[in-house]
């Protein structure tokens, strides 16, 4: 079966430092991405990692391990306006299998 | 704006109604899928088309959905005999073969409301 896990909510403070852990199980994989979501919108792209490791961009980092089925995205100096939903996405062939998002709440 | 549209922006709906939704991808994409995106949850794939190829269908997909993309150009969506069950926002993405990472942009989605 296809699974992919997210916290369903976090609270973090304005420019602090959050990680949101993704873990999946899927009969393949052909990369991981995360997207943001904010209410009533629609995703937008933030990250891909396919090979293990950590990839970097700006305030924003993920990480992958394939052998643990396992990724987190990684939040710096936290901004009022990254209160959104972090979607984990596993990419098995051309679809994307989608975990239910992590709602992130950010207070000043 | 990711160069993405889809039209209507909000559609409501007497239950066993038909509705069918429009998608404009970035205009050189070649992939183009659909999801159906429910409150709390990520986005459900329904289908994916390559060119003018539907390629794959999600198995839960009832027949009650069809969709189209004569062209490899536009897509659409059509639901018949709507059930308050279909009430959704549906979601359009592209990408293109190549990108470094194949990533899909959305479009702003389509609020289903059956009543």
């Amino acid at each position: 079966g296809q699974n992919i896990d997210q916290p369903t909510e976090m609270t973090a403070t304005e420019g602090a430092i959050v990680q949101i852990n993704c873990t999946y199980q899927t009969s393949g994989f052909n990369g991981l991405f995360w997207y943001q979501q904010h209410a009533g919108e629609a995703p937008t792209f933030l990250s891909y990692n396919v090979l293990d490791g950590l990839e970097e961009k700006g305030r924003f980092s993920s990480f992958l391990s394939r052998s643990k089925g396992y990724s987190y995205l990684l939040l710096k100096e936290l901004q009022m306006k990254d209160s959104a939903s972090y979607l984990c996405a596993v990419r098995a062939l051309y679809q994307l299998i989608w975990g239910a998002g992590t709602k992130l709440i950010i207070k000043p | 704006d990711t160069g993405v549209s889809q039209d209507p922006r909000h559609k409501i709906t007497k239950r066993g109604q038909n509705v069918t939704f429009r998608c404009d991808p970035i205009s050189e994409h070649n992939r183009l899928y659909w999801y159906r995106q429910t409150l709390g949850q990520g986005p459900e794939f329904l289908t994916y088309f390559q060119n003018e190829a539907q390629l794959e269908k999600s198995r839960l997909l009832s027949d009650r959905f069809s969709a189209e993309r004569p062209k490899g150009s536009f897509s659409t969506l059509e639901i018949q005999r709507t059930e308050q069950g279909d009430s959704a926002m549906y979601l359009c993405a592209s990408s293109l073969d190549g990108q470094t990472y194949n990533e899909q942009f959305f479009g702003p989605g389509t609020r289903l409301t059956v009543l």
